[in-house]
């Protein structure tokens, strides 16, 4: 069975940092592109990042590059958002996603129950 | 534009069909992907690549495309369908993803 879980999330205040997770099972996570989407409270889905299976493409949304930086680690099974310099526009649940590719794909076929981060002061 | 535009809101009553667009001029090149979600759940992927369904989606989901339109198209509506649809694709460039604004589907 397919999981991906989220954690790390939390409420900030604005400027600060936070490193959120994603720890995934049931697949072999490296042969898979992943990318993090997010949905601020009652509004519609907005996509963030997205990276491919060995890292070498990675992507971002114009709303977060220069503060965001997405990683992952094969070696935990483990999806990474570095976010910095957090806005109050960053308000939002964060889910997790798994790409059915290697590479940067539009189709999403699985994703966690996501993990919130509140930017406030 | 970079944008992908879907109605806000439909209703359908109950055992009808409806469709739900979604517009943008990056769906020239590309196909849309769709996905659903549900209250306090997250989305799920019900159909890619045109007209691709997942195991365990029902066959009354179907997908279509003519120019810079996509359409998700439900026949016999069921109670259970209510939910937010969205579809993604990229952008006019044909690089980053973006999502649509989604639709709220109502079943009457």
């Amino acid at each position: 069975e397919v999981q991906l879980v989220e954690s790390g999330g939390g409420l900030v205040q604005p400027g600060r940092s936070l490193r959120l997770s994603c720890a995934v099972s049931g697949f072999t996570f490296d042969d898979y592109a992943m990318h993090w989407v997010r949905q601020a409270p009652g509004k519609g889905l907005e996509w963030v990042s997205g990276i491919s299976w060995d890292s070498g493409s990675i992507d971002y949304a114009d709303s977060v590059r220069g503060r965001f930086t997405i990683s992952r680690d094969g070696g935990k099974n483990s999806l990474y958002l570095q976010m910095n310099s957090l806005r109050p526009e960053d308000t939002a649940l964060y889910y997790c996603a798994k790409d059915s590719g290697d590479t940067l794909t539009t189709k999403l076929d699985y994703w966690g129950q996501g993990t919130l981060v509140s930017v406030s002061s | 534009s970079s944008e992908l535009t879907q109605d806000p809101a439909v209703s359908v009553a109950l055992g009808q069909t409806v469709r739900i667009t979604c517009q943008g001029d990056s769906l020239r090149n590309n196909y849309a992907t769709w996905y659903q979600q549900k209250p306090g759940q997250a989305p799920v992927l019900v159909i890619s690549a045109k007209n691709n369904r997942p195991s365990g989606i029902p066959d009354r989901f179907s997908g279509s495309s003519s120019g810079n339109t996509a359409s998700l198209t439900i026949t016999a509506v069921q109670a259970e369908d209510e939910a937010d649809y969205y579809c993604n694709s990229r952008d006019s460039r044909g690089y980053h993803l973006l999502f649509g604004g989604g639709t709220r589907l109502s079943v009457l």
